[in-house]
């Protein structure tokens, strides 16, 4: 069955770390997306990719980079990483066009101490 | 404050009880998700509205988009401990429809249902 898996699931670093959270679908969906989630806040748009090579800036971007080298993964990076980016972060994915479900993965739970 | 909002905040009810939350926009919503989520996981689509005065359902939940299109309902007849978690709805609100995927949610209803 078609799946999208995040790693790690749980993580604990320092201030000032660089952090890559992994995203891996197998739906070969154009779309993809980073979310991150507060309490009080749903969730927020950090970074989004409609294909290969495409990376878009979303809501809530800065300190944050993606890279889309392949159709299967979207990684999220924290260039240096913050106590403010301390949250649990889902990735999603969708078929190309407005009508289409997004799927989520399960989550990674980034602590930044 | 919030593009969506979302009442109530949090909801407690007793197990065989109706209840309903809702998802309010001032702009028209192209596109409304329903996503059920459960502590520490990630979110469970439940239904998706596009039309003007839609209404799906899925056993015991029940989703409307009004006719204006500027807020949705989802109401859960006969509650049982099951239903419990978070309910979120997000929509493509950009004029148009023109997000192509990119959500906006609201902050997320914690339902607690008592056996």
């Amino acid at each position: 069955d078609a799946e999208i898996t995040q790693s790690p699931r749980h993580k604990i670093t320092e201030t000032g770390r660089q952090v890559t959270l992994a995203c891996h679908q197998t739906w070969n969906h154009n779309n993809m997306f980073w979310y991150r989630q507060d309490l009080g806040h749903g969730l927020r748009l950090i970074h989004y990719s409609y294909g290969v090579h495409d990376t878009n800036k979303g809501e809530v971007s800065d300190g944050y980079s993606v890279s889309r080298s392949n159709t299967e993964d979207l990684p999220l990076t924290l260039e240096s990483a913050a106590s403010s980016q301390t949250s649990v972060y889902f990735c999603a994915s969708s078929a190309w066009g407005t009508n289409d479900e997004q799927y989520f993965g399960p989550g990674t739970r980034l602590t930044v101490t | 404050s919030q593009e969506l909002e979302q009442s109530p905040q949090s909801l407690i009810v007793q197990e065989g009880k109706n209840l309903t939350i809702n998802c309010t926009s001032s702009k028209t919503l192209y596109g409304l998700y329903w996503y059920k989520q459960k502590y520490g996981e990630g979110l469970i689509f439940l239904m998706m509205l596009q039309k003007g005065g839609e209404e799906k359902s899925h056993e015991k939940i029940t989703a409307k988009l009004d006719e204006k299109k500027q807020q949705s309902s989802l109401h859960i007849t006969a509650s049982q401990p099951s239903h419990a978690g978070i309910y979120l709805c997000g929509a493509d609100i950009n004029a148009g429809g023109t997000s192509y995927g990119k959500l906006t949610f609201g902050q997320g209803t914690i339902l607690t249902v008592h056996p």
